[in-house]
């Protein structure tokens, strides 16, 4: 099974600032992982899908870039309705697998 | 438009089953699988598994496979996921959420509580 490891667990960061998460994949998934906003008590929502390709409806301050093993969802400008939990998604072999989370929060 | 609507919580004993129940609309059901993930309290995502909604294949997390069962109903655009020998670690909050690209649609959620 393909394992995901996302990092850093936590972050604070403060509105304006530009946020950097990263998720490796323990072996080569081409492009196929997706990114996802948790806000507490909701259910997620998806953000990014195929590493670069942002859903429609979201901001363009986020974006998604990578291929292979290693990728990264950034937030250029932090507003405070982004302060929530992301997580990665690999979509590439069964089972499918998320990264641990990581929790932005307000500095 | 698209929705997608679960049923709702509930609560049981160790040892019993549950089944949640996820209906779609708005769109051709049989054109997207539909994913099954869980969330215990205050944990991250855990993918259980994915069902085909036209063929009725799955591909079900490997920690599950024996007890959990996927099934679809075409007729009532439903998908059901059904936990069987409940412990008090699958207390959780159960998410099914369509595939489209990425999965792009997702239900409320359904707190299942494992209790005695």
């Amino acid at each position: 099974a393909i394992q995901m490891t996302q990092s850093p667990s936590s972050l604070s960061a403060s509105v304006g600032d530009r946020v950097t998460i990263t998720c490796r994949a323990s072996q080569a998934i081409r492009n196929d992982l997706g990114w996802y906003q948790q806000k507490a008590g909701e259910a997620p929502k998806l953000l990014i899908f195929a590493a670069t390709t942002l859903e429609r409806g979201v901001p363009s301050r986020f974006s998604g870039s990578g291929s292979g093993t290693d990728f990264t969802l950034t937030i250029s400008g932090l507003q405070p309705e982004d302060f929530a939990t992301y997580y990665c998604l690999q979509d590439y072999d069964y089972p499918w697998s998320f990264g641990q989370g990581t929790r932005v929060e307000i500095k | 438009q698209v929705q997608v609507v679960q049923s709702g919580g509930e609560v049981k004993r160790p040892g019993a089953s549950v089944k949640v129940s996820c209906k779609a609309s708005g769109y051709n059901f049989i054109n997207h699988n539909f994913n099954w993930v869980r969330q215990a309290p205050g944990q991250g995502l855990e993918w259980m598994g994915r069902i085909n909604t036209y063929s009725g294949d799955t591909n079900l997390a490997q920690n599950l496979q024996g007890r959990v069962t996927m099934t679809a109903d075409t007729s009532t655009r439903t998908v059901y996921m059904e936990l069987r020998s409940l412990t008090s670690d699958d207390t959780a909050v159960y998410y099914c959420a369509r595939d489209g690209e990425g999965l792009d649609y997702w239900g409320q959620g359904s707190l299942v509580t494992v209790s005695s």
